[in-house]
């Protein structure tokens, strides 16, 4: 069964600061990826997927992710973060367009001024 | 254009009983998604439903059901409560049965069980 790892539970960075948040998921044949972000209080929001092409995907608000078939990874990163960044940030994964998106436990993100 | 919304926003039930909880897609999609964020568990995928056809379970037991309305929209039955339902339960909506779609999410029904 497709899974997703994401290491780091919590990730403290300071404003202005680079951040990187990773995302393993178990390997198949071909997949599909997506980063998603729950601000405090608020439903989840698409920041980014990969479907195919480029593996350097730009998402909203200065996100981006590369995908790593070697490595399985998708890992998320924005070269100066915000105090508005602070959210809990999900990795997600289908095997297939007709599979179920399976999501990653979540990365909570603080970002301290 | 209306976002997802899901109904009631919170419940407080006891052990044994059912709840029903309710879920409207943005107009137009056909696709509708029941997920459940417990605590320090992320989201666990529970039921996809699209054009009315169950389209995929996740790893729940029977007691956790639902259905789809020829209207799209769709509810999620979850019958002799337990303590381990309690949880934030979200729905999502997309335009069409395939996943690569983004998902939209409703604020979502926190279910407490007591």
């Amino acid at each position: 069964a497709q899974s997703v790892t994401q290491l780091d539970s919590q990730v403290p960075v300071f404003e202005e600061a680079p951040v990187e948040l990773r995302c393993n998921y178990s390997s198949s044949v071909s997949v599909y990826l997506f980063w998603y972000v729950q601000y405090p209080n608020q439903g989840l929001q698409l920041l980014l997927k990969y479907l195919s092409g480029s593996t350097l995907v730009k998402g909203i608000n200065g996100f981006e992710a590369e995908f790593n078939k070697s490595q399985t990874s998708f890992h998320l990163r924005k070269p100066s973060v915000h105090i508005s960044d602070t959210a809990e940030y999900f990795c997600a994964v289908s095997k297939t367009s007709y599979d179920k998106v399976i999501f990653g436990p979540g990365t909570s993100l603080s970002v301290i001024p | 254009e209306a976002g997802v919304t899901q109904s009631p926003t919170h419940l407080i039930k006891t052990r044994g009983q059912q709840v029903t909880l309710r879920c409207s897609p943005i107009s137009g999609h056909t696709s509708v998604y029941w997920y459940q964020q417990a605590l320090g568990l992320g989201l666990q995928f529970l039921l996809w439903y699209d054009e009315g056809e169950e389209r995929n379970r996740g790893n729940f037991p029977p007691r956790f059901s639902g259905r789809q309305f020829p209207n799209y929209s769709s509810e999620l039955n979850v019958n002799a409560l337990e303590l381990e339902d309690s949880a934030l339960y979200l729905c999502a909506s997309s335009p069409s049965g395939i996943s690569t779609d983004t998902q939209y999410f409703g604020p979502g029904t926190r279910l407490t069980v007591l």
